[in-house]
């Protein structure tokens, strides 16, 4: 079975650093990116960009590129998202997703993440 | 990119049949035969409904089905049941990206 846990639920302070992970089982890491989606609560889905394992190559929606980093550990099938100066604005849940071929066929249960002071 | 136009809601009775359409351009929606539907209940993560315009996964009910005419998908639910009642989503595969709909609300009457 096809799974993708995510790390759970931070709470942090604006400008304070974060990274969240989603680790895959059940396939073969390397053979399908992952996606990270965002969506805030009460809105929509927001693709902010992809990892593709075997290699690392990334890239990024352009209202993502610049804040956030996307990266990935074939070696423990892990992939990262990251932050280096979180802004009251990334309050959200984050899913990681698994793309296959054009389509996005299993997603994470999400990690919520909140921003206040 | 900009997202795919959906209609913020729409609603239907049990049994009945509604149809949700997704706007896009020609580099996405008009320029492939890569949308994909998603539903997401309530506290939960999103679930693939159809992909490459009218495919179901395995485990997807045959009362879902999918379309496409020029820049514009549609999703159709015949056969109304209460537990259809969910956020639908729609994306679309850009050249090096996928873009989501801004989400329709579906209630189920």
């Amino acid at each position: 079975e096809v799974q993708l846990v995510q790390s759970g639920a931070e709470v942090k302070k604006p400008g304070e650093s974060l990274r969240i992970s989603c680790q895959g089982s059940g396939y073969s890491f390397t053979t399908y990116w992952i996606n990270w989606v965002r969506q805030v609560p009460g809105k929509g889905l927001e693709w902010m960009g992809r990892i593709d394992p075997s290699d690392s190559y990334t890239n990024y929606s352009p209202s993502f590129q610049g804040h956030v980093s996307i990266s990935a550990d074939k070696s423990i099938s892990t992939a990262y998202l990251q932050w280096s100066s979180l802004k009251a604005s990334d309050t959200a849940m984050y899913y990681c997703a698994r793309r296959f071929s054009s389509w996005i066929d299993s997603w994470g249960q999400g990690t919520l993440v909140t921003v206040s002071s | 990119q900009s997202a795919l136009t959906q209609p913020a809601s729409v609603s239907g009775s049990p049994g009945q049949s509604i149809t949700i359409s997704c706007t896009g351009t020609s580099s996405d929606v008009g320029g492939y035969n890569y949308v994909s539907w998603y539903q997401q209940h309530p506290g939960k993560a999103p679930k693939l409904m159809i992909y490459d315009v009218n495919n179901r996964p395995s485990g997807v009910s045959y009362r879902f089905s999918g379309s496409k005419s020029g820049n514009t998908a549609s999703l159709t639910i015949s056969g109304l049941q209460t537990e259809d009642e969910a956020d639908y989503y729609c994306s679309s595969y850009t050249t090096s990206s996928l873009v989501f709909g801004g989400g329709t609300k579906l209630t189920v009457l």
